[in-house]
C-alpha cells in the first residue's frame, strides 16, 4: 500500500495564480482531509469529506474549493493565489469515526510571491 | 471550542535522558487522543493513541495514560535517543461535527549524544 499520497512535493506560485493540490489514498478511507501548517500554529482543517460526493468546511476554508468524486481522491483546489496561503498543506484519511487515527501524506510547501 | 494545550518547546535534552511532554485538553464528551509525531521534512505519524478514559497507549519506548479527571495525556519516555529529535503533537477527536483533530501547537524536541 503506498498509503496518502501528494503531488507535488513543491510549488511557487505568484500572486492570482490558480493551482490543484493533488491527494489520493488506496486504503479504502472513506474520511478525507486538508490541513495546513503554520509556524507555531499546529494544523488547522481547511476542508474534509466524509465519502465520495460529500464534503465540508473546516476552520479556515476561505480560499479553497474541494471535491471528491471518488473514494481514493481528494483534490484541493487554490483559486487566486495569495501570500498568506503559503504554508505547508497535508492530505490525510482514516476510517470512519473519532476513534480512528488518520494517515497523512508526505505534504506539499506551496510558497506564494 | 474544543482545544489542545501542549508544552511550549524547544526541548533539549541529552541521550539517555527523561522525557515529559504536557498536554492538556478541553473538549465536549469523550474525545480519542493521540500524539502525532513529525520528523524533519516529513508529514505526521501516529506514535501512540488512547480512546478512553485511563487506557494507555504505548509505541517505541514513549507512553501516555488518558486522564479523564485532569483532561491529561502526557508523553513520557524513560530514556530519549537522538532518533527522537522530532516535533511531538498531542490531538483529540471526538464524535460529532468534521470529527476534526483539533492540534496543540507542537513542541520540537532535540536529543543531543
Amino acid at each position: 500500500n503506498a498509503g496518502v499520497t501528494q503531488t507535488p512535493k513543491f510549488q511557487v506560485l505568484k500572486t492570482g495564480q490558480s493551482m490543484t493540490l493533488q491527494c489520493a489514498q488506496d486504503m479504502n478511507h472513506e474520511y478525507m482531509s486538508w490541513y495546513r501548517q503554520d509556524p507555531g500554529m499546529g494544523l488547522r482543517l481547511i476542508h474534509y469529506s466524509v465519502g465520495a460526493g460529500i464534503t465540508d468546511q473546516g476552520e479556515v476554508p476561505n480560499g479553497y474549493n474541494v471535491s471528491r468524486s471518488t473514494t481514493e481522491d481528494f483534490p484541493l483546489r487554490l483559486l487566486s493565489a495569495a501570500p498568506s496561503q503559503t504554508s505547508v498543506y497535508f492530505c490525510a484519511s482514516s476510517g470512519q469515526g473519532f476513534s480512528y487515527e488518520q494517515y497523512f501524506g508526505p505534504g506539499t510547501r506551496l510558497t506564494v510571491t | 471550542g474544543d482545544s489542545v494545550t501542549q508544552m511550549e518547546g524547544p526541548v533539549t535534552l541529552s541521550e539517555e535522558a527523561f522525557l515529559t511532554i504536557n498536554c492538556t485538553y478541553t473538549a465536549t464528551g469523550y474525545p480519542s487522543l493521540f500524539w502525532y509525531v513529525q520528523y524533519p521534512g516529513e508529514g505526521l505519524q501516529l506514535l501512540l493513541k488512547a480512546t478512553k478514559a485511563d487506557d494507555k497507549g504505548s509505541n517505541k519506548g514513549f507512553e501516555a495514560t488518558y486522564r479523564k479527571e485532569t483532561t491529561s495525556f502526557h508523553l513520557e519516555k524513560g530514556s530519549v535517543q537522538v532518533s527522537d529529535s522530532a516535533v511531538y503533537f498531542c490531538a483529540l477527536r471526538r464524535m460529532g461535527g468534521s470529527e476534526k483533530l483539533v492540534f496543540g501547537k507542537g513542541t520540537k524536541l532535540t536529543v543531543n549524544p
